[in-house]
């Protein structure tokens, strides 16, 4: 069983919508990187937070933002949602973020309408 | 060009048998590389990591770095049908990681 848990596994949002996507990290994980996957693709990498501060950031527009709690959980925020955010997103943690060999959770498919 | 490549196959090999799976990285500067296995439906899995040149094993997987050619390989031996997967080549550049677009595998029974 993961120790990545996501919520929700499912999402259905209109277009122009914002949208929070929610993470827990495995204990003791204190990197947290987000991914969004389209149908086909590889994960693109959105961005990455260490200890509550963003120190990564994929080709993604502002409308992408993120926070990271002391707790070391995490949320994606969307705002004024397009079709093509239509994918799979993914957290992912790491207790070492300058090796990587994160741990991913189950995702959460979201679909704009 | 992409920061990392992989061939998207499908690639098909017979059970037992010695699936080999390659990438390339465009940036010199990337320090650690990571192969993913992904179950259609199902969030990536980590197989391998690898930072340093040469090769390492870990039971039926052996992952190769080759970082003056930039290439990554992973190979799975005694190829069994549950390794039917995605496999996601992945590299970190800095505070950046990459996937390629992944390598779709069967084995066959």
């Amino acid at each position: 069983e993961t120790g990545v848990t996501q919520s929700p596994t499912h999402l259905i949002k209109t277009r122009g919508q914002q949208v929070t996507l929610r993470c827990s990290s495995q204990s003791g994980h204190n990197t947290v990187s987000w991914y969004q996957q389209a149908l086909g693709q590889g994960p693109q990498f959105i961005f990455q937070y260490y200890r509550e501060e963003e120190n990564g950031r994929g080709n993604f527009p502002p409308r992408f933002s993120g926070l990271q709690f002391p707790n070391y959980s995490s949320e994606l925020n969307v705002n004024a949602l397009e079709l093509d955010d239509s994918a799979l997103y993914l957290c992912a943690s790491s207790s070492t973020y300058r090796l990587g060999g994160y741990t991913f959770g189950s995702g959460t498919r979201l679909t704009v309408v | 060009q992409k920061e990392v490549e992989q061939n998207s196959g499908p690639l098909s090999v017979p059970e037992g048998a010695i699936a080999s799976l390659n990438c390339t990285y465009s940036d010199r500067g990337s320090q650690s590389f990571f192969w993913y296995r992904q179950y259609s439906g199902k969030s990536p899995e980590l197989i391998m990591s690898i930072y340093s040149n040469g090769d390492k094993e870990d039971g039926r997987f052996t992952a190769q770095l080759n970082k003056a050619s930039q290439y990554v390989s992973l190979l799975i031996r005694d190829s069994q049908p549950s390794d039917s997967a995605t496999y996601l080549c992945a590299v970190m550049t800095g505070n950046q990681f990459y996937f390629g677009t992944g390598t779709s595998l069967t084995v066959i029974p």
